[in-house]
């Protein structure tokens, strides 16, 4: 199994709500990451997770709160979005965090705040 | 500080024409260089890499890329396009996790690659 798997696809959220979007690797690898897209953009690093223990905040605002309960799992929980978080977030995975020539990308979550 | 830069936002090439997508880095040592394809609404694939040694490397889809450290290029290249090619494309240039600094990769703009029949 080399992938790795993003739910939901889509998401529509109101500016009040407070969803999850999850994300699932069964390779063993112990890093992975969140990235966000924009639009025609190319995608930008948010989180890293290094053997379940968060490794990189790119000063990603505190609405966006990361969560890696295993690690095979990592969540993205969203609560009090603004519009402009309107984008294409994408997880990643590597063997470790160093194995930046290895990452494999989920299909992304395409989220869109109201 | 490194950068990445795709000098073409879109390209159309006809089927079978062959195809060059350009890439220039600046990096202040060797640097780690990736060529990504994404497809509308999906995530990014690993199409070719290059560490260290040889300077053309081999890729998946028939790509390949040349690193010219002269020119601070790493050129993605293709004999014969397929419709199928037609795909957004990103190169981008990652900074190992040496001594406790933070690896990180870093994407160009990106190059839209339209197929015409």
């Amino acid at each position: 199994d080399t992938e790795v798997t993003q739910t939901p696809k889509h998401l529509v959220m109101g500016m009040t709500n407070k969803k999850s979007l999850k994300c699932e690797q069964h390779m063993g690898h112990r890093a992975m990451y969140w990235y966000k897209q924009k639009a025609k953009k190319p995608p930008e690093l948010m989180f890293v997770y290094s053997y379940e223990k968060l490794s990189i905040n790119e000063s990603v605002p505190s609405r966006f709160s990361p969560e890696c309960p295993n690690s095979s799992l990592l969540n993205l929980h969203l609560h009090a979005l603004q519009p402009e978080d309107s984008a294409l977030y994408l997880c990643a995975s590597s063997q470790a965090q160093a194995e930046i020539g290895k990452l494999f990308f989920g299909s992304g979550t395409q989220l869109s705040v109201l | 500080a490194q950068s990445v830069t795709q000098p073409d936002i879109h390209i159309t090439v006809s089927e079978g024409a062959s195809l060059e997508l350009r890439c220039n880095y600046s990096y202040g040592a060797t640097p780690y260089l990736f060529w990504y394809v994404q497809s509308p609404g999906q995530g990014l694939q690993l199409l070719l890499k290059y560490f260290s040694g040889d300077t053309l490397v081999q890729g998946i889809k028939g790509f390949e890329a040349e690193f010219k450290r002269s020119q601070s290029s790493f050129n993605l290249r293709k004999p014969s396009v397929h419709w199928s090619d037609a795909a957004e494309y990103f190169c981008a240039v990652g900074t190992p996790n040496y001594g406790g600094s933070q690896g990180n990769l870093i994407f160009g703009k990106g190059t839209k690659l339209s197929v015409k029949p």
